[in-house]
């Protein structure tokens, strides 16, 4: 069955320091994975996904992410924060459960961004 | 294009009273879900539906029904609220792919306080 682990449930960083949110998967088949992120009293938002095409993604807001297949992670990668990124990540994976296909989400981690 | 929209955005319920989220998508999308969104839970599936006619139990099903009688609404029903109900309910809305991909596209989120 597939599962997913975000490390840390709080993150903070400074503005214009890198921002690093993990994410670890288990799957028994290659995976679809994804981040989302939530702004506060939102919905969740597409950041990115990994359909194995190439192993660095790029999403919206100059965010990526790396597939290493060989640490089984997927870690979120933002060279340099702003104020406006501070809000909650979900990495996700798709899985089959009962015959269907499903989003497997991970507990999410907040953001915080200093000044 | 809409994409996914909940009615109400907010609700408060008595202990015992009964209410029905509303969910409709425009994109023409099979598959439905209903989250509720708990602090440091992450997202749990409480229900989802692969077609119209079709729906089935989630993680947390308990105390919650479904209907989905129009491809393009997910009805989510409580017919007898309780305090641990309180939460924020996301519907999303998916196409899965035949490979295993399935994006899903979230709606703006219905606080619920059942007192």
């Amino acid at each position: 069955a597939q599962s997913v682990t975000q490390l840390g449930s709080h993150v903070s960083v400074s503005e214009g320091a890198l921002v690093l949110l993990r994410c670890n998967y288990s799957s028994s088949v290659p995976p679809y994975l994804f981040w989302y992120v939530q702004y506060p009293n939102q919905g969740l938002q597409l950041l990115l996904k990994y359909t194995s095409a190439a192993t660095l993604v790029k999403g919206i807001n100059d965010f990526e992410a790396e597939f290493k297949k060989s640490e089984t992670s997927f870690h979120l990668t933002k060279p340099s924060a702003h104020m406006s990124d501070a809000a909650e990540y979900f990495c996700a994976v798709s899985g089959y459960s009962g015959g269907y296909n499903k989003l497997i989400f991970g507990a999410g981690t907040r953001l915080a961004v200093h000044p | 294009n809409a994409g996914v929209t909940q009615t109400p955005k907010f609700r408060v319920l008595k202990t015992g009273q009964s209410m029905t989220l509303l969910c409709a998508q425009d994109m023409n999308h099979e598959y439905m879900y209903w989250y509720r969104q708990d602090p440091g839970m992450g997202l749990r599936l409480i229900h989802y539906s692969v077609g119209e006619g079709t729906t089935a139990k989630g993680e947390v099903p308990d105390g919650y029904n479904v209907s989905r009688l129009k491809k393009q609404n997910f009805l989510l029903g409580l017919e007898s609220a309780a305090p641990s109900q309180t939460s924020v309910y996301f519907c999303a809305s998916s196409y899965p792919t035949y490979a295993g991909e399935n994006e899903q596209y979230f709606g703006p989120g219905t606080r619920l306080t059942v007192t």
